[in-house]
């Protein structure tokens, strides 16, 4: 069975410019969640799908960042603009059920320069 | 915001010892979960703890929960290179979020 996908695993960029990042979820989990993790510190969430509606967004800054689930399945999270504070570890994540076991990509790490 | 804390941040210890984590939490939770993960890798899922358990093992990993003082410990025994890596509780709470603690860096030496 294939584990959480995520692409890019590695990307930078120069301030301002916009990012995105995409997750493929395990089939049938319901739950979808993307983390920011930075050095030496655990995932802080940003933002969790049950199917395709965000129902819980409230660390998500959305002066600049946005995520989108469409049918439910895939994901995507940009930024735009990126700052420099924004370089860290995007993971993501997903579940049968809230506070079930999640199941972790590897992550995509942005150095924003 | 991270709404759990882990002692210690750090943990060094020789192969074959064992080695124990904290990690506390602030209100009421569903459950607790533990997770490790490896430098440069994705957390895995180690053991998940509900909130009527009190202890709960599997293979070399023991985890308790005391919910009269909010907090859980993580028990590896017989400890092996292998197992060094950021350990990490996640409390799971009753409105279906969940948070993650800063972590434990272990480090088991050959």
């Amino acid at each position: 069975e294939a584990g959480v996908v995520q692409s890019p695993r590695y990307k930078i960029i120069e301030k301002k410019q916009p990012v995105a990042f995409w997750c493929n979820p395990i089939s049938g989990h319901n739950t979808l969640y993307w983390y920011l993790q930075n050095l030496g510190q655990g995932p802080e969430l940003l933002i969790r799908y049950e199917n395709e509606e965000a129902v819980d967004d409230s660390q998500l800054p959305k002066d600049r960042f946005s995520a989108e689930r469409l049918k439910g399945v895939d994901s995507t999270l940009k930024i735009q603009p990126a700052e420099l504070g924004d370089s860290a570890v995007y993971l993501c994540a997903s579940s049968f059920i809230s506070t079930g076991e999640q199941f972790f990509g590897p992550g995509t790490r942005l150095t924003v320069l | 915001s991270q709404q759990g804390e882990e002692d210690p941040q750090a943990l060094s210890i020789q192969e074959g010892e064992n080695a124990t984590m904290n990690c506390s939490y602030k209100t009421s939770i569903n459950n607790l979960q533990w997770y490790r993960q490896n430098s440069g890798r994705g957390l895995v899922h180690l053991i998940l703890i509900r909130s009527n358990e009190r202890e709960k093992h599997s293979g070399r990993l023991r985890v308790t929960l005391d919910t009269s003082k909010k907090s859980s410990s993580l028990l590896i025994t017989a400890s092996r290179a292998a197992d060094t890596a950021s350990y990490f509780c996640a409390s799971g709470y009753n409105n279906n979020d969940m948070r993650f603690g800063a972590g434990t860096r272990l480090t088991v030496k050959p």
